[in-house]
């Protein structure tokens, strides 16, 4: 069935340190692909999406491209603040709004 | 715009009994809303889809005699933990889908529940 696997935290970085949050699809069709991200007692939020191969997905100065061969969605951020810590959660879709989640991965950014 | 609110955020109650959550879209009207479970370290997990005065579509391998879901109106949908066990202990989560929005989804803050 379709799964999603990303990368277990915590991942702890340093303010203006580069991030990479890998994550790996198996779908059987052609899904739409999704970060979301969840700050401390508050609910998810989308922060970007892509819908089909080689499509870039960027927000906030995150970014994560849809690589079909490598049935991948890494996300990626060049410089983070202690402000982007939260819990990201990959995810994908396909042909319908049910979403399926990856495990979250935590990220901690300290000054 | 687009919240979504969970009422309450966190409960706690004997074995035996019922908790009803309440997910609230505030400033949108919702075709569809969903229930998650989460369990610590996993990911969320999708329970049942509930369309606006239909029954909701359970996933496999959830009881729909145990978790009752209503979506009475466009702007509410509640789940019901009927008999609540130590074992339904969890984080539950609603989202939902705006009318004529596809593939997005407004996530509430999440209702922790505790049954001793």
């Amino acid at each position: 069935g379709d799964s999603v696997t990303q990368m277990e935290g915590p991942v702890t970085l340093s303010e203006e340190a580069f991030l990479t949050i890998n994550c790996t699809y198996t779908a059987t069709g052609y899904p739409s692909l999704f970060w979301y991200v969840q700050y401390p007692g508050e609910g998810l939020q989308l922060l970007l999406k892509a819908t089909k191969a080689d499509d870039k997905g960027s927000n906030k100065g995150f970014e994560a491209t849809y690589r079909k061969e490598t049935t991948s969605f890494h996300l990626e951020k060049g410089s983070v603040q202690v402000s982007d810590s939260a819990v990201y959660f990959c995810a994908l879709s396909v042909n319908t709004d049910k979403l399926i989640f990856g495990t979250g991965t935590r990220l901690q950014v300290f000054p | 715009g687009a919240v979504v609110s969970q009422h309450p955020s966190w409960v706690i109650c004997k074995s035996g009994t019922s908790v009803k959550i309440e997910c609230r879209s505030l400033d949108f009207q919702a075709t569809t809303m969903f229930w998650y479970r989460q369990f610590p370290k996993q990911s969320l997990m999708l329970m049942a889809t509930s369309n606006e005065g239909s029954k909701a579509t359970y996933e496999q391998g959830v009881e729909k005699d145990k978790f009752l879901i209503n979506h009475a109106s466009l702007t509410l949908s509640t789940l019901t933990v009927t008999s609540a066990h130590p074992e339904d202990s969890s984080f539950y989560i609603c989202s939902a889908n705006p009318q004529g929005a596809k593939e997005t989804q407004y996530f509430g803050p999440g209702t922790r529940l505790l049954v001793l």
